[in-house]
């Protein structure tokens, strides 16, 4: 199992402004994702961030408005930049497990408002 | 492409069994997993079958068939506690399966 820990666990942003939200596992792991969710709604994957490399954005997500960084095996940050009332949502980061099983554990989640 | 379907809603009453089911469309399985999310809460894995047949976790069991591209959870002994989003999830073979595409959810009501 891994134990994930996210900050801030919320914030209230104005528009134009950026956001850094970190994201730490208490054990190493090769990838770690970054998904989005609004209240109600299902998780959309935003990037893969490997370390090392650069992090694989999905169709719809690009670097300039979610940079990533991936400094260590056990950190990531994932930032929303120009910030928009759209980009109120959930932000959570997830590692997963190698083998047979494969399990996704989630950090408890970044809320953010943009107003 | 990679898809999902599962029912948005179920509810049931308390001590009885839900089955939520779950159909997919996916490029290279690797398998079938099931999400439960609490209001406010993070997803947290509950089972994942990689093979035909039935997998049993106490009251909670989760079943696939690979022919048919199906599968369910099975929720036995409802708990007013097991109120939930519940996903079903695969594994992205586009990408060697260390991805997860994640379904719309089923929210489950349970009533006393």
């Amino acid at each position: 199992s891994a134990v994930i820990s996210q900050k801030p666990s919320r914030d209230i942003c104005q528009r134009g402004t950026s956001l850094t939200i970190q994201c730490q596992v208490d054990s190493q792991v090769t990838m770690m994702f970054w998904y989005r969710q609004q209240p109600g709604q299902s998780l959309t994957l935003i990037a893969t961030a490997n370390q090392g490399s650069e992090a694989t954005y999905e169709s719809g997500f690009v670097i300039d408005k979610f940079p990533i960084s991936r400094p260590n095996l056990t950190f990531s940050t994932l930032t929303v930049s120009n910030m928009s009332p759209e980009d109120s949502s959930i932000y959570l980061c997830s590692v997963g497990t190698s083998g047979d099983s494969y399990e996704q554990y989630f950090g408890p989640g970044t809320r953010l408002t943009v107003t | 492409g990679q898809s999902l379907e599962q029912p948005s809603e179920v509810t049931a009453v308390e001590g009885a069994i839900v089955q939520i089911n779950c159909t997919y469309q996916t490029s290279g399985f690797y398998g079938l997993s099931w999400y439960q999310q609490h209001d406010g809460g993070a997803p947290t894995f509950l089972s994942y079958n990689a093979l035909d047949g039935l997998e049993e976790t106490g009251r909670f069991s989760s079943f696939l068939s690979r022919s048919d591209s199906y599968g369910y959870l099975l929720l036995q002994e409802l708990q007013m506690k097991d109120s939930a989003s519940y996903f079903c999830a695969v594994r992205d073979g586009r990408t060697g399966g260390f991805k997860t595409i994640f379904g719309a959810g089923t929210r489950l009501f349970v009533k006393a």
